[in-house]
């Protein structure tokens, strides 16, 4: 079965410093999408990267951008630069598609908390 | 654009209640879903539809119920509330099932006591 897994449940990063978020997921589908969500206190899910199965490149988005390591199956999230609007939780996901399907799992999430 | 509105925002229901929690998108979007947010839990995807008259269950669906008469709308249905089903509930939407981004509602929060 499909699973995402979030091994961090908390992290600190001084400000300005780069941060790795692990991510790891398992599944049989050869195609698939993998997500990094942030969700502010305010509770509210913020979209921040994907990388799709066959993308050759690593995804980029700013400061943010996605370790995708297909052999290892993991996807982490590594934010440069760190500012204190950074302090969220984030989530890392998959989409699998396959026989009509089109589900996404969640991981249990990595409160990162940026300090001044 | 409103983007993905939810309705309530908070809500106490008593064991044994039935109640419907609306989600609406004003972006033509092919691609909706519902998920609960427990504590220590992540997200965990309920039921899903790519297209009006079209649902699909996800990981949870039991005790809830979906359906999907227009694009716009996709009202979940507590039919019996118990109180394992206190929890946050998003409503995502997306242009379609393989699109890059879901479009997250505010969520509602239920209380069931």
């Amino acid at each position: 079965a499909q699973k995402i897994t979030q091994t961090q449940p908390g992290m600190f990063v001084q400000e300005k410093e780069a941060v790795t978020l692990d991510c790891t997921y398992d599944t049989s589908d050869p195609s698939y999408g993998l997500f990094w969500y942030k969700q502010p206190s305010s509770g509210e899910m913020i979209f921040l990267i994907y990388q799709g199965s066959y993308d050759q490149q690593n995804a980029t988005e700013g400061r943010y951008s996605l370790n995708f390591q297909k052999a290892r199956k993991s996807a982490n999230l590594v934010i440069s630069a760190s500012q204190l609007g950074d302090s969220a939780m984030y989530f890392c996901a998959m989409r699998e598609t396959h026989s009509g399907t089109y589900k996404y799992i969640f991981g249990t999430g990595t409160r990162l908390k940026v300090l001044a | 654009n409103a983007g993905v509105t939810q309705t309530p925002k908070f809500q106490v229901l008593k064991t044994g209640q039935s109640m419907t929690l609306q989600c609406a998108q004003d972006m033509n979007h092919e691609y909706m879903s519902w998920y609960r947010q427990d504590p220590g839990m992540g997200l965990r995807l309920i039921h899903y539809s790519v297209g009006a008259g079209i649902t699909d269950q996800g990981e949870v669906p039991n005790g809830y119920n979906v359906s999907r008469s227009t694009t716009e709308d996709f009202p979940l249905r507590l039919l019996s509330a118990a109180p394992s089903q206190t929890s946050v509930y998003f409503c995502a939407s997306s242009y379609g099932p393989t699109q890059e981004t879901q479009y997250f509602g505010p969520g509602t929060r239920l209380l069931v006591l």
